[in-house]
């Protein structure tokens, strides 16, 4: 199983601020997911990226992921208290007929007024 | 609305008593699969199920045992609880647009 080193590991910051989270791994993924989880909820999931090198854009998020399909990042603009909660990346490997989600570490961010 | 529904939300249990925790989907998904989840340690898949005639092993399946005798069901059984087996539980599908968690199921072994 491939493994997904997330950093920073926990991040506080004011209200306005710009934040960038990390994922790395040093085996290649088909595709990478990127979630958020609340207290006492399960994650949600924010968006896939596919195609190394690609950036998508959710409002205040922007997420790219590495040329060799190895990395991800995740920037936050002006980030907002409703931004706080753990950021979870998720390499996606596929085999024949299979597929299979592995989880980082996440990243755990909170972000006061 | 999509749903993954697990049950209980919170259970403390003793050690060596059996265990179920229910995962109910209404997506009419084929997968399905159980995670743990533990501090530092982020989501790690215990068991999964591409269809009700095929389940198999994630990475951490000691200790635990599933069944899928219809596609909306997934329990997860423990047939001896131990400490170490106090963690975080999710449930989770999978469809064209990608994974469903439920709200998770805190277990507590003591």
């Amino acid at each position: 199983t491939q493994l997904l080193e997330q950093s920073p590991q926990f991040l506080s910051i004011q209200e306005g601020e710009n934040l960038t989270v990390y994922c790395n791994s040093s085996s290649v993924f088909s595709s990478l997911q990127w979630y958020r989880q609340e207290p006492g909820e399960g994650p949600v999931l924010l968006v896939t990226v596919v195609t190394g090198g690609e950036v998508k854009k959710l409002k205040r998020l922007t997420f790219q992921f590495g040329d060799a399909r190895k990395d991800s990042s995740l920037h936050i603009t002006a980030a907002q208290p409703g931004d706080t909660g753990l950021y979870l990346c998720a390499g996606v490997e596929r085999t024949t007929g299979f597929q299979k989600l592995v989880f980082g570490t996440g990243t755990r961010l909170l972000v006061s007024p | 609305e999509a749903q993954v529904t697990q049950n209980p939300r919170y259970l403390i249990t003793v050690t060596g008593k059996k265990l179920t925790v229910t995962c109910s989907q209404n997506m009419n998904h084929e997968y399905m699969s159980w995670y743990r989840q533990d501090p530092g340690l982020g989501l790690r898949q215990i068991y999964y199920s591409m269809n009700v005639e095929v389940t198999d092993k994630g990475d951490v399946p000691e200790g635990y045992k599933v069944s899928r005798k219809e596609k909306r069901n997934f329990p997860l059984i423990l047939e001896s609880p131990s400490p170490n087996q106090t963690s975080l539980y999710f449930c989770a599908t999978r469809g064209y647009y990608g994974y469903t968690f439920g709200s998770g199921t805190r277990l507590t072994v003591v």
